[in-house]
């Protein structure tokens, strides 16, 4: 069974129109991720939570939010989509910070900017 | 920032073939992992490395951490067509508090 589910896997918005996605998770790890993934890229950090901590990404735009009301969700908000910003948007969680904690990763939410 | 050198960029192989790739960093790793990625999914953990000289496979795969714990190399061997997909390597730097440094990948592709 998934352990980390992303949902919706395929969500299309408009140019400017905010879009919410969602991750959920099983493991009860402390540490939750969103990760941007280009085509033919490596995965790019955006920010993590560790509990209710929230950790920012020194490059990531203003424009990416995100919110973990309890330990089981995180949201990735994106307050005005523009078409660079269409990519595969992954979560991913692990148990506690710092050497030897594996990332595990959700199936991704492949966003499209029309 | 740091950065993980992955090579080969990609690799066209024939069914049978063993496989071989590696990631080089000029920086001291902790921890070294190996994911694969399939098309339009998430990267799914392959192998963990904890150890410098650490040898662990995983069925068909081997991968190992470096002695200078600088580089890992991941090998396949007997290659199938369900081993087409991109691998990433991707790293904790010494001193970090995890956050992963990920290679480029490698794109393999397996030819009946």
């Amino acid at each position: 069974d998934a352990m980390v589910i992303q949902n919706p896997r395929y969500q299309v918005t408009q140019f400017g129109k905010p879009v919410t996605l969602s991750c959920s998770q099983t493991l009860n790890h402390n540490v939750m991720y969103w990760y941007q993934q280009k085509s033919s890229q490596a995965p790019k950090l955006l920010f993590h939570y560790y509990d209710k901590d929230f950790n920012n990404e020194a490059d990531t735009p203003d424009n990416f939010q995100s919110r973990r009301p309890n330990t089981s969700f995180c949201f990735l908000d994106i307050r005005s989509p523009g078409l660079g910003d269409a990519a595969m948007y992954l979560c991913a969680t692990s148990r506690d910070m710092g050497p030897g904690n594996i990332q595990y990763f959700g199936a991704g939410t492949r966003l499209s900017v029309l | 920032g740091q950065q993980l050198n992955q090579s080969p960029q990609s690799m066209f192989i024939q069914e049978g073939e063993d496989v071989s790739m590696n990631c080089t960093s000029s920086s001291i790793f902790n921890t070294w992992l190996w994911y694969k990625q399939d098309p339009g999914e998430g990267p799914v953990l392959l192998i963990a490395l904890y150890k410098a000289g650490e040898l662990t496979s995983n069925g068909r795969l081997t991968a190992q951490f470096g002695i200078t714990r600088k580089d890992s190399f991941l090998n396949i061997s007997a290659s199938i067509p369900s081993d087409v997909g991109i691998y990433f390597c991707a790293g904790q730097p010494g001193g970090s508090q995890g956050n992963l440094i990920f290679g480029k990948g490698t794109k393999l592709s397996v030819k009946p």
